[in-house]
């Protein structure tokens, strides 16, 4: 069966602190990782799609990186404005193309 | 703003009723896919359109149903409500396999 889990839960930063989240992955065919960023009480927005090992992308503070099993989302220096959940997805050689998703990581980044 | 637009935003309502939900693709996008996110079980997928034809199903109630239109908006029902339906539900579009983006979601309180 498809999964995703990512860790941890919660992260709460200080401004300028380094962390990373990770996003781990049992699929059969990875067809694509996506990261995606939810404030509350709106839609996902996206961010990154990686689909093959030693793939990185980056974008502002944020990079993504993909291995085999897993993938990481490096946030360098934080500001408060990162606050956000947010969630890992796969599309999978078994869907026609919807993503299943972890349960995310809801991080806050105090000043 | 990805692009997608659902309406309405809120919606309350009593059990057993039965409302619809809209979504407006991404001008070009022929997939729609529809989510439900609530507290406990993250984002679940439940049902998939491609051109007006339905491709994939999720965990979908059978008292929910969808369906595409010609001019590819999408329209998700919902009936006999319980109190559990309650929960955020969001549309995708993508332009095929690829990364979804995300409307602004309706959040249905079943009272």
């Amino acid at each position: 069966e498809d999964q995703v889990t990512q860790s941890p839960e919660a992260l709460r930063l200080q401004e300028g602190e380094s962390s990373s989240l990770n996003c781990s992955y049992t699929v059969s065919g990875l067809r694509g990782l996506f990261w995606y960023r939810q404030d509350p009480g709106k839609g996902p927005e996206f961010l990154f799609t990686l689909y093959s090992a030693g793939e990185e992308k980056e974008k502002e503070r944020l990079k993504a990186t993909l291995t085999k099993k897993e993938s990481f989302l490096h946030i360098t220096a934080p500001k408060p404005e990162d606050s956000a959940t947010y969630l890992c997805a796969v599309g999978s050689g078994g869907s026609q193309g919807n993503l299943i998703f972890g349960k995310g990581t809801k991080l806050s980044v105090k000043p | 703003d990805s692009g997608v637009t659902q309406t309405p935003k809120h919606l309350i309502t009593a059990t057993g009723q039965r409302v619809t939900l809209r979504c407006s693709p991404r001008s070009g996008d022929l997939s729609v896919y529809w989510y439900q996110q609530s507290l406990d079980q993250g984002l679940q997928f439940l049902i998939q359109y491609y051109n007006g034809e339905e491709r994939a199903k999720g965990n979908i109630l059978e008292r929910f149903s969808a369906q595409q239109f010609p001019d590819l908006h999408s329209e998700l029902n919902l009936s006999s409500l319980e109190l559990g339906d309650s929960a955020l539900y969001f549309c995708a579009s993508s332009p095929s396999k690829g990364e979804q983006f995300f409307g602004p979601g309706t959040r249905l309180t079943v009272l």
